[in-house]
């Protein structure tokens, strides 16, 4: 069964540009959620998603930034104009359910450097 | 909202010393507690957790126990291994979000 998968692993992109990050939650794993590392920072709370529904963006900046998790395919977060201060390590992890006591698992990240 | 304090790092020590990694949060209600650990270029792994006072959480010899009376999760370890260079982080979970501490990276010299 294989984990958290996300990719690119390192995504360079210029001041202007577009990234988009790619999580593909473990196998039956229907609630994803993405975290931002920026240096020398704990991980930050952006966005909890179920399939086809955003349940929680609170953590999203209000510009920019947007995500989806559509019936097929990979949990997406999307960067437009991405500015240097979006520089970071970007984590997503997936659980079966949303429960308290539901364990999470972490992909090992996407470093997205903005030159 | 809720927080998490963790002991600012590096921290480096020698193989087999005593590790202690503090933690304070705060929250309302009564949050699940998290130790997580973050090998070099790897994502975050849960290491141990506790979800109610008084619990203590154990997994290769890591230990941390559920203080509600001073909301703390203090991460410990009698005798570390250079395999345990990493960076940890503590984190508390009252609802679907987790919030983290800033981590604290742990450095074990042979």
């Amino acid at each position: 069964n294989a984990g958290v998968m996300q990719n690119p692993r390192h995504l360079v992109r210029r001041r202007g540009q577009e990234a988009r990050l790619r999580c593909s939650p473990m196998k039956g794993h229907s609630h994803v959620y993405w975290y931002r590392q920026l240096p020398e920072e704990g991980l930050k709370f952006m966005v909890y998603l179920q399939k086809e529904n955003i349940i929680d963006e609170s953590g999203m900046p209000k510009e920019r930034f947007s995500a989806e998790f559509p019936k097929e395919g990979p949990s997406i977060l999307r960067i437009q104009q991405v500015v240097r201060g979006d520089s970071a390590a970007y984590f997503c992890a997936s659980s079966p359910e949303g429960g308290l006591n539901e364990k999470l698992f972490f992909g090992s990240g996407t470093q997205l450097s903005v030159l | 909202g809720d927080s998490v304090t963790q002991m600012e790092g590096p921290v480096t020590l020698s193989e087999e010393a005593f590790l202690t990694i503090n933690c304070t949060y705060t929250a309302t209600g009564y949050p699940s507690l998290f130790w997580y650990v973050q090998y070099p270029g790897e994502g975050l792994q849960l290491l141990l957790k506790a979800t109610k006072a008084d619990d203590k959480g154990s997994n290769k010899g890591f230990e941390a126990t559920y203080r509600k009376e001073t909301t703390s999760f203090h991460l410990e370890k009698g005798s570390v291994q250079v395999s345990d260079s990493a960076v940890y982080f503590c984190a508390l979970r009252g609802s679907y979000q987790l919030t983290f501490g800033k981590g604290t990276k742990l450095s074990v010299i042979p």
